[in-house]
Formats: C-alpha cells, sequence, structure tokens
C-alpha cells in the first residue's frame, strides 16, 4: 500500500504570517504530485500538478517545490490571509498510473489563518 | 460547462437498503472515480474508470458496485448500506494525466 504523509496535520497562524507544508511520498516509481485546496462545505480545487523534479510553481501567494529523488513535496503561502484558511491535500501519481489518472492522497494539511 | 455533477446531495438511509449515487461529468474526461471521506482519513478511492466499459477497484471497494456504460456518467451503487458507509462521497474526473475536478459531494447517513 502507498503512503503518502502530510505534516503538520493542523496549523494556526496570525494574518500576514508565511507557513509551509510537507508532503511526503514514495520516491520510486513517480510519476506525478498534485496540490489541491479544499475549503470548508465546498469540494477540492487543484492548485498544482508537478512532474519533474526541482519542480517549482507558483499561483500568486502559494507556491510548491518538488524533490522527486526524496519524496518530498513542500507547499508555502506567503502573507497568509483569512481567505487562505482550507485544507491543503496532496496526491501521489504512481508511473503506471500515467494510464489510469489514479491518485493515492494524503491526510491534508488544515489551516487557520487568524485575523 | 456544468463540470461534476452529484445527486443527491444529503440522503438517510436504513441498515440494508440499497441506493445508487449519480455522478456526470460533461468535459469529455476519460478518468472518473469515486472517493469517500472520513475524519481524519482523507479521501480514499472506492472505484474508478479510465473509460466505458473500464473499471477497477481502489482502496476500499468492499460493499460498492460501479459501471460505466458512458464517457459522462459513472453511478456508484451501495448494495446493502451498513452504518460504516456513513460518509461523504466525492466524484471525481480528468484527463489521464491531468488535475482531478470534484463533483460538491453527497452527504449520506445510514441509520
Amino acid at each position: 500500500i502507498l503512503n503518502v504523509e502530510q505534516s503538520p496535520q493542523s496549523l494556526h497562524v496570525q494574518e500576514g504570517d508565511s507557513t509551509n507544508f510537507t508532503c511526503s511520498f514514495p520516491s520510486s516509481n513517480f510519476y506525478a504530485l498534485h496540490w489541491y485546496r479544499w475549503e470548508t462545505a465546498k469540494s477540492p480545487e487543484a492548485l498544482f500538478v508537478m512532474t519533474l523534479n526541482g519542480d517549482e510553481k507558483k499561483k500568486g501567494r502559494i507556491s510548491a517545490t518538488l524533490n522527486t529523488k526524496e519524496g518530498y513535496s513542500y507547499l508555502y503561502i506567503k502573507g497568509s490571509q483569512p481567505e487562505d484558511s482550507a485544507t491543503y491535500l496532496c496526491a501521489f501519481a504512481e508511473i503506471g498510473s500515467s494510464n489510469t489518472g489514479k491518485l493515492i492522497f494524503g491526510q491534508g494539511t488544515t489551516l487557520q489563518v487568524k485575523p | 460547462n456544468a463540470g461534476v455533477t452529484q445527486t443527491p446531495k444529503f440522503q438517510v438511509l436504513k441498515t440494508g437498503q440499497s441506493m445508487t449515487l449519480q455522478c456526470a461529468q460533461d468535459m469529455n474526461h476519460e478518468y472518473m472515480s469515486w472517493y469517500r471521506q472520513d475524519p481524519g482519513m482523507g479521501l480514499r478511492l472506492i472505484h474508478y474508470s479510465v473509460g466505458a466499459g473500464i473499471t477497477d477497484q481502489g482502496e476500499v471497494p468492499n460493499g460498492y458496485n460501479v459501471s460505466r456504460s458512458t464517457t459522462e456518467d459513472f453511478p456508484l451503487r451501495l448494495l446493502s448500506a451498513a452504518p460504516s458507509q456513513t460518509s461523504v462521497y466525492f466524484c471525481a474526473s480528468s484527463y489521464l494525466r491531468g488535475e482531478q475536478y470534484f463533483g460538491p459531494g453527497t452527504r449520506l447517513t445510514v441509520t
């Protein structure tokens, strides 16, 4: 069974703080790593899909890095705002899943940003 | 473009009853999947499909059946509901190598 671990499980920060979370995944048979943002009472929405070792992606104040050799990805939020409060999920796709689309999700990191 | 739609939004069942959760997408995605979301467990894959006529099991398939007769639709059937199936169910679709698009979810309670 493939294991995708996210840490921390939850995080409380003040508005304006920068923060980061970790996603650990198997370093063998890597195909892709996804990040999703999941607001309460809504559905998960994709932030990034990363496939290359060393990849860095950015969307506004949110960015992500990828290290496939050691099996981790970081998600950074610069200058957190209350509207960033959500659960952030990462999901791993192994090499065989390029023909299936199958993802294995981590348990998520729940971020609460206090005004 | 409606994206991924799911019905119903809420459902209460008695133990032993059967029902079908509906999922449809209008983006011509090959891949469709069903997840359940339980507190502290994240999203767990129940079943998935890579195209019409092709389905496969995920991590937690027991007690659920699926079929994919068209590209657009991917219903999830609960054969004999049990309290352990109380959960929030999400359907998702994607191109095979792309990001997944999620439906709004179905909150199911089995008493």
